[in-house]
């Protein structure tokens, strides 16, 4: 298993600009999360997906839009990218029954 | 608002001695608690986790340590080495929740 991949690792964005952050898992999780963790601080979850078909806000889901078209994959989307959105991305997975969250590599994006 | 909170931000620790991270939490219902560790560049990876019907749990040279009187909970490390040195969070979470809260954050440093 490859576990939770993210692509891009890296990216630097112009304000207004769009771009999506993909995340995909193979282990067959139910649950999918995105959070963002801003430098020195802790993580704060942006949206989450309990399954194919189904998402909620989190914490901090202004400016963001997710889609949860099949299991491996929960795609993030900014549609107008502002240098407030300049923070690491990381998505996590779920098994059902478990609470153990894991982890991606993260993508670190910056806004200019 | 519920909160999972640190006592310190930062944490020194000579090489070969024991680290102990403290975390506060304020919601009564939290049964499941994590500790995650994560290392500079890299996403959260799971170290230990306690559920709230246990006061302790060890693990390969960490133990978890919760108190449930006081909303406590602690992760020692024991015989520090080199690759310890990263920011640990704890995370908690209730029963018929699907997200964890985290913590901020505690930088550990081991000093050679």
């Amino acid at each position: 298993n490859a576990g939770v991949t993210q692509t891009p690792k890296f990216r630097i964005l112009k304000i207004g600009q769009s771009m999506t952050l993909q995340c995909a898992q193979d282990m067959n999780h139910n649950y999918m999360y995105w959070y963002r963790q801003d430098p020195g601080m802790g993580l704060k979850l942006i949206y989450y997906s309990v399954g194919a078909g189904i998402t909620d806000k989190g914490e901090v889901p202004n400016g963001y839009n997710v889609s949860r078209s099949t299991t491996e994959d929960f795609p993030l989307r900014l549609e107008l990218a502002a240098p407030s959105q300049t923070s690491v991305y990381f998505c996590a997975s779920i098994k059902r029954d478990t609470d153990t969250q894991y982890f991606g590599p993260g993508t670190r994006l910056t806004v200019l | 608002g519920e909160s999972v909170g640190l006592h310190l931000p930062t944490l020194s620790v000579q090489e070969g001695d024991n680290s102990i991270i403290n975390c506060a939490y304020s919601n009564s219902a939290s049964d499941y608690f994590i500790w995650y560790k994560q290392e500079s560049g890299k996403g959260p990876q799971f170290i230990i986790d306690i559920r709230s019907n246990m006061d302790k749990r060890q693990g390969q040279r960490v133990t978890v340590l919760l108190n449930k009187t006081v909303k406590h909970l602690s992760l020692q490390i024991a015989a520090t080495q080199p690759g310890d040195s990263a920011v640990y969070f704890c995370a908690e979470n209730h029963f018929g929740n699907e997200k964890l809260t985290f913590g901020t954050g505690t930088r550990l440093t081991i000093i050679p």
